[in-house]
């Protein structure tokens, strides 16, 4: 156990349903991230925050996804109307920015989308 | 954009050998470097990070890297069935967010 919580664990939905997680980070980490990752892949960054801002979204984080990290403290990352496509793990990663040399994974949130 | 270049596999090595992964990387500007270990179903962990100032040694895990060849090596002396996983490279990009590669799948037979 790492310290970073994430909620749901498992989550199946249907096709255009919209869905939520969340992202509890270790209390004292000022950044966060969110990451995608399909099987036989490595981790794809989708978006982190330093404290509540939002300072960075990939290209991969289309008009249906949405984050926000109020308060700087746990995360929420929003895709409204999935798509089978969106299946994947979602893992939420956190750091203290002054000290860059690891990123403390969450467990992941499985998503499925039928 | 940064890229990261990993070996699929699966990597088969016989309990007690040594595994060498490796992983090459794109930007020569690339200042640190990790390798990340990930079991089936669970998320990354952290198990080695180097700079580009040298290699490092960690109990029976040895980070090495050819800056001249921009790869990365991670050797696993006398490899375990626990050490069965993907082992995943990765650089930092902009912000400290991480560049990974697709991983390498390590199986390592009794």
């Amino acid at each position: 156990d790492t310290g970073v919580s994430q909620d749901p664990r498992h989550k199946i939905t249907k096709r255009g349903q919209n869905v939520t997680f969340r992202c509890d980070p270790i209390s004292e980490h000022n950044r966060l991230y969110w990451y995608r990752q399909t099987l036989g892949q490595g981790p794809e960054f989708l978006t982190y925050f330093q404290n509540e801002a939002q300072l960075e979204k990939s290209r991969l984080l289309s008009d249906r996804f949405s984050a926000e990290r109020p308060k700087g403290s746990f995360s929420t990352l929003e895709i409204q109307r999935t798509e089978q496509g969106d299946s994947a793990m979602y893992l939420c990663a956190s750091i203290l920015s002054r000290d860059s040399n690891e990123q403390f994974f969450g467990p992941g949130t499985r998503l499925t989308v039928l | 954009q940064k890229e990261v270049e990993q070996n699929s596999g699966p990597l088969s090595v016989p309990e007690g050998a040594i595994a060498s992964l490796n992983c090459t990387y794109s930007d020569r500007g690339s200042q640190s470097f990790f390798w990340y270990r990930q079991y089936s179903g669970k998320s990354p962990e952290l198990i080695m990070f180097i700079y580009s100032n040298g290699d490092k040694e960690d109990g029976r895990f040895t980070a090495q890297l050819n800056k001249a060849s921009q790869y990365v090596s991670l050797l696993i002396r006398d490899s375990q069935p626990s050490d069965s996983a993907t082992y995943l490279c990765a650089v930092p990009g902009q912000g400290g967010k991480l560049i990974f590669g697709q991983g390498t799948e390590l199986s390592v037979k009794p």
